[in-house]
């Protein structure tokens, strides 16, 4: 069974540089059909999604993330990681990786997931 | 980008009513649709793809539908284990959520 656990510092001050980064097990993290997801949710609210990078290392972000995030991968540790520079009180929560996909006739939901870890943003 | 409208935003239900939940596609994603079943503190349960394809091991209580850009989740014989918010997800191009339903048990 694929398991994905996020990991990273709890706590970042503002104008800084969150970094995360998930670690998978249970399964291969280089399929070309699979990519690799990071999706947020502020407190209490819905979820937004950042980007996500494929085993290449081909990446896609939300243009409203895209000049902050860098999205990387370790295919020999199994692990991709998040980047979020400039961050403000406003970037301030739970953060979670996921595993989603597409091939040439169809496209795959994010099946597997990280427990997911809270970012606070604070001096 | 694609937007998706969900409604509605919270339901107050009894055990064994029927639930129903839509989202609404601002353009085409043919079946590319997935729900979900978030509870506190936990991280998203992928319920149903491919708007109507029931992800295995999850009760055959949940359902789902498509009308061209609108799709139904639909609970039915409620469980007080059901109580959770819902997503709606497109994820043809890129990935966008639903703005989420908080389902109650009165």
């Amino acid at each position: 069974q694929m398991q994905l656990q996020e990991s990273g510092p709890g706590s970042v001050k503002p104008s800084q540089t969150l970094s995360l980064t998930c670690t998978v097990s249970g399964g291969t993290i280089d399929s070309g059909a699979y990519y690799w997801s990071w999706i947020r949710q502020l407190p209490g609210k819905g979820l937004e999604w950042i980007g996500y990078i494929y085993s290449s290392g081909s990446t896609y972000y939300n243009a409203s993330f895209e000049s902050r995030a860098t999205l990387s991968i370790d295919r020999s540790k199994k692990q991709f990681s998040l980047r979020l520079g400039s961050v403000t009180a406003a970037d301030t929560a739970v953060y979670f990786c996921a595993r989603g996909g597409r091939s040439l006739t169809a496209y795959y939901p994010n099946d597997y997931w990280g427990q997911g870890t809270l970012v606070t943003v604070s001096s | 980008d694609i937007q998706m409208t969900q409604s509605p935003s919270t339901l107050s239900v009894s055990v064994g009513d029927t639930v129903t939940i839509t989202c609404r596609a601002s353009q085409n994603i043919g079946v590319w649709l997935a729900w979900y079943q978030q509870k506190p503190g936990k991280a998203p349960k992928l319920l149903i793809h491919e708007a109507s394809s029931l992800e295995s091991g999850v009760t055959s209580r949940f359902s789902g539908s498509r009308s061209g850009t609108e799709f139904t989740l639909t609970i039915s014989s409620l469980q007080p284990d059901d109580s959770a918010t819902y997503y709606c997800q497109q994820y043809k191009e890129h990935s966008t959520f639903g703005q989420g339903t908080k389902v109650e048990i009165k």
